[in-house]
Formats: structure tokens, sequence, C-alpha cells
């Protein structure tokens, strides 16, 4: 299994404002994923990030609004900009295991924008 | 409709009880059916992995799928206060999108 850090792990943002969230994975695997978990609701993809390409949007989701970086096999960062409390959320970052489609996850980062 | 159904909950039952939590799903190109168990303010944690139909037994956990009916099951034997998360399922085609259900929040009473 990977082993998958995040930060921040929770912070509080006005309205307007932007916030990037880090993952760091510790071992080197192509494509990593961001999800969003919203209160009482499936998780949700947002964006699949492979190293030296763009990364590829969901139906709903959209590059200025959830900007990604993918500089290694091991590091991705979500911008969440321009915030509303709308975005208040839980965002995850994961990647897939040795075993087709297995999914593992970071800690998630939880968003709360006033 | 959607692609998983899952009941949201909230499932409660006392310590030793035999939990069974159950998805329904409506696409038939989906051969990889996972269980995860999230924590309060914990990312979800890969509990059961299984391919196609059948029985997959893990310690205490047992899961089964039933591709002609379209409906997977966690069983959780001997259920411990520890086991209180809630249990997501989801799953795939292959190398594609997982789809995963809203989850079910378990809580097992002392």
């Amino acid at each position: 299994s990977a082993v998958i850090s995040q930060k921040p792990s929770r912070d509080i943002c006005q309205r307007g404002t932007s916030l990037t969230i880090q993952c760091q994975v510790d071992s080197q695997v192509t494509m990593m994923f961001w999800y969003r978990q919203q209160p009482g609701q499936s998780l949700t993809l947002i964006a699949t990030a492979n190293q030296g390409s763009e990364a590829t949007y969901e139906s709903g989701f959209v590059i200025d609004k959830f900007p990604i970086s993918r500089p290694n096999l091991t590091f991705s960062t979500l911008t969440v900009s321009n915030m509303s409390p709308e975005d208040s959320s839980i965002y995850l970052c994961s990647v897939v295991g040795g075993r087709t489609g297995e999914l593992f996850f970071g800690e998630g980062s939880r968003l709360t924008v006033l | 409709q959607k692609e998983v159904e899952q009941d949201p909950g909230p499932l409660s039952v006392p310590e030793g009880a035999i939990v069974s939590l159950n998805c329904t799903y409506s696409n038939s190109a989906f051969q990889y059916f996972m269980w995860y168990r999230q924590y309060s303010r914990k990312g979800p944690e890969l509990l059961m992995y299984t391919y196609s139909s059948g029985n997959k037994e893990d310690g205490r956990f047992t899961a089964q799928v039933d591709k002609s009916s379209k409906y997977i099951s966690l069983f959780i034997r001997d259920s411990q206060p520890s086991d209180s998360a809630t249990y997501l399922c989801a799953m795939t085609g292959g190398y594609q999108k997982v789809t995963f259900g809203t989850g079910t929040k378990l809580q097992v009473i002392p």
C-alpha cells in the first residue's frame, strides 16, 4: 500500500481567497486523483493528475477553479480558487495500488469557507 | 438513478452483533468491488477488495458480490465498538473512474 501525506489537514478560509493543498506519496505513481467529499455525500472525482501533462477534469469541474500541478511522480497540488461557502468540503488525494482500481487515500484536507 | 445506491443509515447495533452492509448498482461493467472504512476526520481506508462474483473473508469481515443481482454486501462478525465508522462501497470496471456509494454510518454500542 502507498503512504499518502496531505497538507493542510484542515483550514478555515475567507470567501474569495484561494488555498493550495499538497499531496506527497512515498512511492512513484503514474496517476494521482483528487476527490471531494461533501457532507453526507459520496466521494466525487475532481480530476486525474498525470506527471508531465495537463490534468483531466471530470464534468462539473474546471481548471480555473481547481488548478492542479504534478511536477513529479510523487507530488501533486490542488488549488481551490476564489472560494465560496459551497467549497467547504473534505478534499482527498488518492493513488492506485498494485491491483486494478484499488485506491489508497490520504487523510484528507478539511476546508471550511466562511 | 444513481449508479451506486447505499443506505446512509445510521445503523446502530450492540457489541457482538453481526452487521450487514449493502450496496446495489446499475452498471454491469463493474468488475472490481471495494469496501472502505472511514473514521471521523480521517481518509477512507481500504478494507476489502474483490473481483467479480463470490465471497472473500478476512478475519471478522466477509465481502460478497452477486453480479447477477448487482448487489454487494459486507458482513462484520462479532462487531466491536472500534468498528464504529462510515463504510463506503466502491466499484470500477478496471483502470477507470471508481464510483462510490454515499456511505453507511455504523455505531456499535458497548
